[in-house]
C-alpha cells in the first residue's frame, strides 16, 4: 500500500497566491524528504532536500523564496509555492526514504498545480 | 556525475506484442542502484524493481523482464504480451551512494499499446 501521501491531489489558484502541498510519510519516520517537479511530457527534477528539524538544501536554479520548504516534524513535510504565477503550473512529487541512507525512495502521488 | 539515457521517447505496439524500452547509464561509483518505474496517466509513480550493481541476474516477473549488463552499462526492460493496461510514461532511474541515493532519471518512455 501507499507510504507517502499528498494532499492536495490537485489544486487551481488565481495568480498571485500561495498554495501549500502537505506530504507524509504513513507509517514511517523520515528524516529527510524530497520534492521533485515534472512538466508535461518531462522527467521529474528534484528540487529541494527537506531536512527535519534543520533548512531545506535548494538544487541550483531554484528559488528559496519562491518555494519555501517546512519539515516540521519526522512525518510531514510541505512545499509552499508562494506569489504562484502560471509557469508555476507543474505536477509536484515528494518522496521518501523509509529509512535513512536507504536507497529506495517512495513517492507520493503528486500534486497537479494549475495558477490561472 | 550520473547520467541516465532513455533514447526512445515513445514507443507504441499493438496489444500482445512484446516491447522493450531502453535504459544506458553513466555512473563513476562502483555501488549504485537501478530503478523502472511506471507513471500512469494519474501520474503516481509505481516502482516496478530495483537492482543493485553487483547483481547482474535478469529478473522476471509476470509479463515484465528486466536485462542488466554492466558491460554495456545498460538496463533494458521488456514487457512480453503487451496489453492496453500497459499504457503508461516508464522511468529508468540511477541512484549513487556518492549521490546520497538521490535518484537521477531518464526522461522516460511513453508506451503506447493499442487494442
Amino acid at each position: 500500500g501507499a507510504v507517502v501521501s499528498q494532499h492536495p491531489s490537485r489544486v487551481i489558484c488565481k495568480s498571485g497566491t500561495s498554495v501549500k502541498i502537505e506530504c507524509r510519510s504513513l507509517d514511517f519516520q523520515a528524516t529527510t524528504m524530497f520534492w521533485y517537479r515534472q512538466f508535461p511530457k518531462q522527467s521529474l527534477m528534484l528540487m529541494a532536500t527537506s531536512n527535519e528539524g534543520s533548512k531545506a538544501t535548494y538544487e541550483q536554479g531554484v528559488e528559496k523564496d519562491k518555494f519555501l520548504i517546512n519539515h516540521a516534524s519526522l512525518t510531514l513535510s510541505t512545499l509552499t509555492v508562494t506569489s504562484a504565477h502560471p509557469e508555476d503550473s507543474s505536477f509536484y512529487i515528494c518522496s521518501a526514504n523509509r529509512r535513512q541512507g536507504s536507497e529506495t525512495q517512495y513517492f507520493g502521488p503528486g500534486t497537479r498545480l494549475l495558477v490561472l | 556525475a550520473q547520467k541516465v539515457t532513455q533514447a526512445q521517447t515513445e514507443i507504441s505496439v499493438v496489444e500482445k506484442e512484446d516491447v522493450t524500452l531502453d535504459c544506458v547509464y553513466e555512473t563513476r561509483d562502483t555501488t549504485y542502484y537501478l530503478f523502472w518505474y511506471k507513471q500512469p496517466p494519474s501520474g503516481e509513480l509505481v516502482f516496478l524493481i530495483r537492482r543493485n550493481s553487483f547483481d547482474e541476474q535478469n529478473e522476471i516477473s509476470g509479463r515484465y523482464s528486466w536485462n542488466f549488463q554492466k558491460s554495456t552499462s545498460s538496463f533494458n526492460f521488456t514487457i512480453t504480451a503487451s496489453q492496453v493496461v500497459d499504457s503508461a510514461v516508464y522511468f529508468c532511474a540511477l541512484s549513487e551512494v556518492g549521490g546520497s541515493y538521490i535518484p537521477t532519471f531518464g526522461r522516460g518512455t511513453s508506451l503506447i499499446v493499442h487494442p
